[in-house]
């Protein structure tokens, strides 16, 4: 069974201060990274997709990828109170996982930034 | 305009009932799939369908029976429902079966099963 692994938190950090999000993924196939944010009672969002090893910047958020360590992480830059919500890492499934389409989430961190 | 659509979004029934959840997604998308997200937020890919055919349909009861008519719609229904049926139900699209980029996912149905 393919998985993606993340800290559940809660991950606490104070206002403009950089939250840092890690996980790590098991399908050595997979090429292709999500970070999804979902707020309370609410769907997953899209932020952030990652597909070669190295840094993706996008406004606040930079997403890292190392596929030799199977590493996938999410930087939040100057962090504020609406940032708070849970941050879902997903990896695309491969043929050689036997799962390709198929988006394998992790548990989500729990973020919360303090005012 | 929504994207993707479901409804209803709230769904309180007792043990033994059958229940539908619809979707819908306007974005022209080959690709739609439904997820289980449990108390604990952890979402699980129940079944895929491109195209209107079946592609994933993970370990899930023979309770629960995906249809989709054509490419835009994809239903869920579920018969016998159990307490542990209870959980948030996303529906989702994505561009073709690859879903290089991700997928789109609807509002959610919370079902409760009392």
């Amino acid at each position: 069974q393919k998985e993606v692994e993340q800290n559940s938190g809660p991950l606490s950090v104070p206002e403009g201060a950089i939250a840092s999000l890690n996980c790590t993924y098991s399908d050595r196939g997979s090429q292709s990274f999500f970070w999804y944010r979902q707020y309370s009672g609410k769907s997953p969002e899209l932020i952030m997709s990652i597909y070669s090893n190295g840094d993706k910047e996008d406004g606040r958020f930079t997403a890292q990828l190392n596929k030799a360590s199977q590493y996938v992480s999410l930087l939040i830059r100057d962090s504020q109170p609406s940032d708070s919500a849970t941050y879902l890492c997903a990896a695309l499934g491969s043929n050689y996982g036997g799962s390709q389409g198929n988006l394998i989430f992790g548990k989500g961190t729990k973020l919360s930034v303090k005012p | 305009d929504t994207a993707v659509s479901q409804t209803p979004k709230y769904l309180v029934t007792q043990m033994g009932n059958d229940k539908s959840i619809k979707c819908e997604q306007n974005l022209g998308h080959d690709t739609m799939y439904w997820y289980k997200q449990d108390s604990k937020k952890f979402l699980k890919i129940m079944f895929s369908y491109n195209n209107k055919e079946l592609i994933i349909n993970e370990t899930v009861p023979n309770r629960f029976s995906p249809k989709s008519p054509d490419k835009a719609h994809l239903n869920l229904h579920i018969n016998s429902l159990e307490l542990g049926d209870s959980a948030v139900y996303f529906c989702a699209s994505s561009r073709n079966y690859r879903a290089n980029y991700g997928y789109t996912f609807g509002s959610g149905t919370r079902l409760t099963v009392v």
